[in-house]
């Protein structure tokens, strides 16, 4: 079965250092990728994409993410961390097919510390 | 631009009570569906729909219906609600074709009593 992991449920990172979110998917095909960001209490902004082309893709915020077939993940990083990053992170993947849904994975909650 | 609107934001029922959440898009997207978000879960899909007249069922069905009358709306059933249905329910549309770019409403947040 297709499936997502997030194997950090929690992280906690320090005002300004760096930090790496963990995705990987599973299934043969490369899918189309995803990073959602979810503040608290509130809906589910895209972070970024990836659907083909160069592997290290850019995002809003400062975040960037990369796609690695070999390894079956899509990471996602950011060089200094703000306390406003604060939020709940969801990678999610799309098999394509008009019928095709967004599979997410149980996500990583992010804390900052100051 | 509205995007996708969901009402209300928050509601409390008491079990066996019966209410519909609503979406609506303003994009023209043919597909849309309904997730659930739980603690530790991530979201996962209820139903869905590719046009008007057309649904299905997702991972997590039971206790939901869904019809899609219009390519606009896709409303949320609960025909006699449980504690279980305590949750945070998103819509979300996209274009068939394509690339999987949907879009996400804001949220209904549900607690059954």
């Amino acid at each position: 079965a297709q499936s997502v992991t997030q194997p950090d449920i929690h992280i906690t990172v320090s005002e300004g250092a760096s930090l790496e979110l963990r995705c990987n998917y599973s299934y043969g095909a490369t899918p189309y990728l995803f990073w959602y960001v979810q503040s608290p209490g509130q809906g589910l902004q895209l972070l970024l994409k990836y659907f083909s082309g160069d592997t290290l893709v850019q995002g809003i915020k400062g975040f960037e993410a990369e796609f690695k077939r070999s390894q079956s993940s899509f990471n996602l990083r950011k060089p200094s961390v703000h306390w406003s990053d604060a939020a709940e992170y969801f990678c999610a993947v799309y098999y394509g097919g008009s019928q095709g849904n967004l599979i997410f994975g149980k996500g990583t909650k992010l804390s900052v510390k100051p | 631009n509205a995007g996708v609107t969901q009402t209300p934001k928050f509601q409390v029922l008491k079990t066996g009570q019966s209410m519909t959440l609503q979406c609506a898009q303003d994009m023209n997207h043919e597909y849309m569906s309904w997730y659930r978000q739980d603690p530790g879960m991530g979201l996962r899909l209820i139903h869905y729909s590719v046009g008007a007249g057309i649904t299905d069922q997702g991972e997590v069905p039971n206790g939901y219906n869904v019809s899609r009358s219009t390519t606009e709306d896709f409303p949320l059933r609960l025909l006699s609600a449980a504690p279980s249905q305590t949750s945070v329910y998103f819509c979300a549309s996209r274009k068939l074709a394509g690339r999987n770019i949907q879009y996400f409403g804001a949220g209904t947040r549900l607690s059954v009593l």
